[in-house]
């Protein structure tokens, strides 16, 4: 079955460079989010979207991360000026709705050197 | 604020024993639990919820959870644990005022065979 799709599943780049993650979420969910994960941590909220508009970005650490969803359905998380501290696993999820079970994809493990 | 605490970095169980996996959690008015586990290098899976009824939540591969008000807790639970079971296992909040789940740190099950 078509689950949450993140790409790529792993991402090298050097520190100050420019990141873009993609998500393709379950088809026909509208509800979509951003996490990063650190080793040993629970996800930590970024954005969530209700369908194009980002309804929450107030986890987004800085300017340097943004994120669009701008046909309602995939998602890309841009990453500017990339930091060594940027290195976490960034998960996507896709909901029918804001309380109900979300869906995760497997990540994009991102390192910066 | 909301927040999820699992006090225990680790469970270790032997096969054919029950576990408890512990979460508490704290939240400004009546909250949906959740619970995640987590296999390496994948995303989060969905095990159950709580939403309202009930307060013995039945989910997959024969978990369960139960919601206790007075204690603000949520254990997960299994009768008879499965070597297979072993993974990292979170639990997540969400309450009215916030878009999106708040997670625990996390705790790893080892079941032993």
């Amino acid at each position: 079955g078509a689950g949450v799709s993140q790409t790529p599943s792993n991402k090298v780049t050097e520190k100050g460079k420019y990141v873009e993650l993609r998500c393709d979420p379950i088809s026909g969910h509208t509800a979509l989010y951003w996490y990063r994960q650190s080793l040993g941590q629970g996800p930590e909220f970024l954005i969530y979207f209700q369908g194009t508009g980002a309804a929450d970005d107030s986890g987004l650490p800085n300017d340097r991360f943004f994120a669009v969803r701008p046909e309602g359905s995939v998602s890309t998380l841009k990453i500017q000026r990339t930091e060594r501290g940027d290195s976490a696993v960034y998960l996507c999820a896709s909901s029918q709705g804001q309380n109900q079970p979300q869906h995760f994809g497997d990540g994009t493990r991102l390192s910066i050197l | 604020a909301q927040s999820v605490a699992q006090p225990e970095d680790q469970v270790n169980v032997a096969e054919g024993n029950p576990l408890t996996v512990k979460c508490t959690y704290s939240v400004s008015g009546n909250p949906y639990l959740f619970w995640y586990v987590q296999y390496p290098n994948r995303g989060l899976q969905f095990l159950l919820k709580y939403i309202t009824g009930d307060n013995l939540v039945k989910g997959s591969y024969g978990f369960e959870a139960e919601f206790n008000k007075s204690q603000t807790s949520f254990h997960l639970k299994k009768p008879s644990a499965l070597v297979s079971d072993s993974a990292l296992y979170f639990c997540a909040v969400i309450s009215p005022g916030y878009s999106t789940l708040t997670f625990g740190k996390g705790t790893m099950l080892l079941v032993s065979p």
